[in-house]
């Protein structure tokens, strides 16, 4: 059981250029979030849906797309990547209540 | 939408004595969940308490709930040097976090 997966782990980018980071999650759950944590800091929340076709706006979500077209994925897009955008990113998914996180994807936008 | 809040932001102790962190938050919630994060790794899941509980236990922790303050509080009883983490609360149905209490714990 894999739980929740976050692809890359690792990712370099230059500023203006566009990537997607993917989570997946293989627990049925309805619930997924998109969050960022920046050093000394707790997490703020970008991103997250409540079921499959739905996406809502969190604290932070300029500058960010996502997309819930599978129940088991949850995509965050950067179209133009900015060097305020380097950060560590977490998914978390849930049923109701507890959350499962990814292990993170560490993003620096250069 | 709310978001807790954690005091205090840092705390040291010396391995064997307990360590209390707060949290705080601004409106009626269903529940409100701890989690800890070990060095940029991501969280995970300590305990849940719902609105109607006043206080949950799970091994050595000991999590109280006082909906008319806002205010739970995480007791970890007898501490190791392994409970060194970031604790985090969170509530809400687009669960939000606050900045976390830093728990270092000395051998």
């Amino acid at each position: 059981n894999a739980g929740v997966t976050q692809t890359p782990k690792f990712r370099v980018l230059k500023t203006g250029q566009s990537m997607t980071l993917l989570c997946a999650q293989d627990m049925n759950h309805e619930y997924m979030y998109w969050y960022r944590q920046d050093p000394g800091m707790g997490l703020r929340l970008i991103h997250y849906s409540v079921g499959e076709g739905t996406t809502a706006k969190g604290e932070v979500p300029d500058g960010y797309n996502v997309s819930r077209l599978k129940k088991q994925n949850f995509l965050l897009g950067l179209e133009s990547a900015a060097p305020s955008q380097t950060s560590v990113y977490f998914c978390a998914s849930s049923y109701s209540g507890e959350l499962f996180f990814g292990e993170g994807s560490r993003l620096t936008v250069l | 939408s709310q978001q807790g809040e954690e005091d205090p932001q840092a705390l040291s102790i010396q391995e064997g004595e307990n360590a209390t962190m707060n949290c705080s938050y601004k409106t009626s919630i269903n529940n409100l969940q701890w989690y800890r994060q070990n060095s940029g790794r991501g969280l995970v899941h300590l305990i849940l308490i719902r609105s109607n509980e006043r206080e949950k236990h799970s091994g050595r922790l000991r999590v109280t709930l006082d909906t008319s303050k806002k205010s739970s509080s995480l007791l970890i009883t007898a501490s190791r040097a392994a409970d060194t983490a970031s604790y985090f609360c969170a509530t809400g149905n687009d669960m939000r976090f606050g900045a976390g209490t830093r728990l270092t714990v000395k051998p």
